[in-house]
């Protein structure tokens, strides 16, 4: 069947730019998490959706970064203004059970700011 | 102190040989436990949950858990050149705000050597 997929699979954008990175889950998961990995790291958590509400967006380092998941589906990882530290690989993974249940992740939009 | 540690290695190891890998937590609250493998340019594949103290073993790979230790491991038997990989060692727990979250320890290279 069919994973998460992601868009773009890599981005390139210059300093202060606006970007937009799409995650849609893997079909009935309605749990979606948002991670970044920076080389020679861990993923790192951002924002976790259930359903179309954010329940834990801790993890997102300013308020630069915002996401949405208007229909309960596919996510938007929105970034203003961006600065070359926002360059890694973002990760977006769905689980069927929130919370304790195994997470699943796509491949990953690897975002560089010039 | 780090909330998900792993030695970065890099594991080196013999084909046909066992390989160890460790991690410790730092949350007594932890709940479910996972180790992912993340080939170098790709993003994580889950290989193994494990929720309860003991083994749990699936083909070659054996995961373990002491809560009381607060310690993780994977073993990996009859080691395979394509079991290079970084091996990443995740937990989540299912109380307050961090419901669903996973955090990572920073991952263990291992290298298999034909």
């Amino acid at each position: 069947g069919a994973g998460v997929s992601q868009t773009p699979s890599n981005k390139v954008t210059e300093k202060g730019k606006y970007v937009e990175l799409r995650c849609d889950p893997i079909s009935g998961h309605t749990a979606l998490y948002w991670y970044r990995q920076s080389l020679g790291q861990g993923p790192e958590f951002l924002i976790y959706f259930q359903g179309t509400g954010a329940a834990d967006d801790s993890g997102l380092p300013n308020d630069r970064f915002f996401a949405v998941r208007p229909e309960g589906s596919v996510s938007t990882l929105k970034i203003q203004r961006t600065e070359r530290g926002d360059s890694a690989v973002y990760l977006c993974a769905s689980s069927l059970y929130p919370g304790t249940g195994a997470q699943y992740f796509g491949p990953g939009t690897r975002l560089t700011v010039l | 102190q780090k909330e998900v540690e792993q030695n970065s290695g890099p594991l080196s190891v013999p084909e046909g040989a066992i390989a160890s890998l460790n991690c410790t937590y730092s949350d007594r609250g932890s709940q479910s436990f996972f180790w992912y493998r993340q080939y170098s340019g790709k993003s994580p594949e889950l290989i193994m949950s494990i929720y309860s103290n003991g083994d749990k073993e699936d083909g070659r790979f054996t995961a373990q858990l002491n809560k009381a230790s607060q310690y993780v491991s994977l073993l990996i038997r009859d080691s395979q050149p394509s079991d290079s990989a970084t091996y990443l060692c995740a937990v989540t727990n299912a109380g307050g705000t961090s419901y669903g979250k996973l955090t990572f320890g920073q991952g263990t290279i291992l290298t298999v050597h034909p």
